[in-house]
């Protein structure tokens, strides 16, 4: 059973384009976090959301609490944006657990 | 910029063995995690850790397992008995209030590859 779902699970994209990574979960969440997991491993959270949009530089995250839907947008995308972007969602009534998506690998051409 | 430290980067071990993974939260956060990765695989949630006990754990976290803060700096995870199936990264992560609320901050990792 996958309680969060990520799409597309890899995107190729030229650099400079506009780049849009989904995620939908079927339980109901107190939160959802956008982590990047770098080509040698590391993690590194982007965003912690709980309701309606927020933006990093040239990241956008948004989330949709009714329709248990979140996205990712990465702007005039660059070769460093090559990464796996990692969906993750805190339940209600779980306290510290997490649920994880399977992740959406990005490469980014020149 | 404050961090989270892992070690060792990369331990192989012999089947049965007990392997200790260690890490160093940022200095003053309360919540504590374990999570790990099999190559190729999504990201899991091992355990939890507030107030010098386990909040929540995974049902992969079994007998097998255990954390422990010893001395208010450190925060390990210990493997008892080590599997085929438990070679795997292992991240460690700390935040400063609970994942609802808080930013994760995680470490680089430790491989763990059980021969």
């Amino acid at each position: 059973k996958n309680e969060v779902e990520q799409s597309p699970q890899n995107l190729t994209a030229q650099e400079g384009e506009f780049i849009t990574i989904n995620c939908s979960y079927s339980v109901g969440i107190s939160a959802l976090h956008w982590l990047q997991q770098h080509p040698g491993g590391g993690i590194v959270s982007l965003f912690m959301l709980s309701s309606g949009k927020k933006k990093h530089g040239r990241l956008i995250a948004t989330i949709n609490i009714q329709e248990k839907h979140s996205s990712l947008h990465i702007t005039a995308s660059h070769p460093r944006d090559s990464a796996v972007y990692i969906c993750a969602v805190v339940p209600v009534g779980t306290g510290n657990q997490f649920y994880f998506g399977t992740g959406t690998s990005l490469t980014v051409i020149p | 910029e404050p961090e989270v430290t892992q070690t060792p980067s990369h331990q192989v071990t012999q089947m049965g063995q007990e392997v200790i993974l260690r890490c160093v939260p940022i200095s003053n956060h309360l919540y504590f995690y374990w999570y790990r990765q099999i190559l190729g695989q999504k990201v899991e949630f091992l355990v939890s850790f507030y107030n010098n006990e386990i909040s929540e754990k995974s049902e992969i976290f079994d007998d097998q397992f255990s954390v422990e803060r010893p001395d208010g700096s450190n925060f390990t995870l210990k493997i008892r008995s080590t599997k085929l199936e438990d070679s795997a990264m292992y991240f460690c992560a700390s935040s400063s209030w609970g994942p609802g609320t808080g930013e994760l901050f995680f470490g680089e990792g430790s491989r763990l590859t059980v021969l």
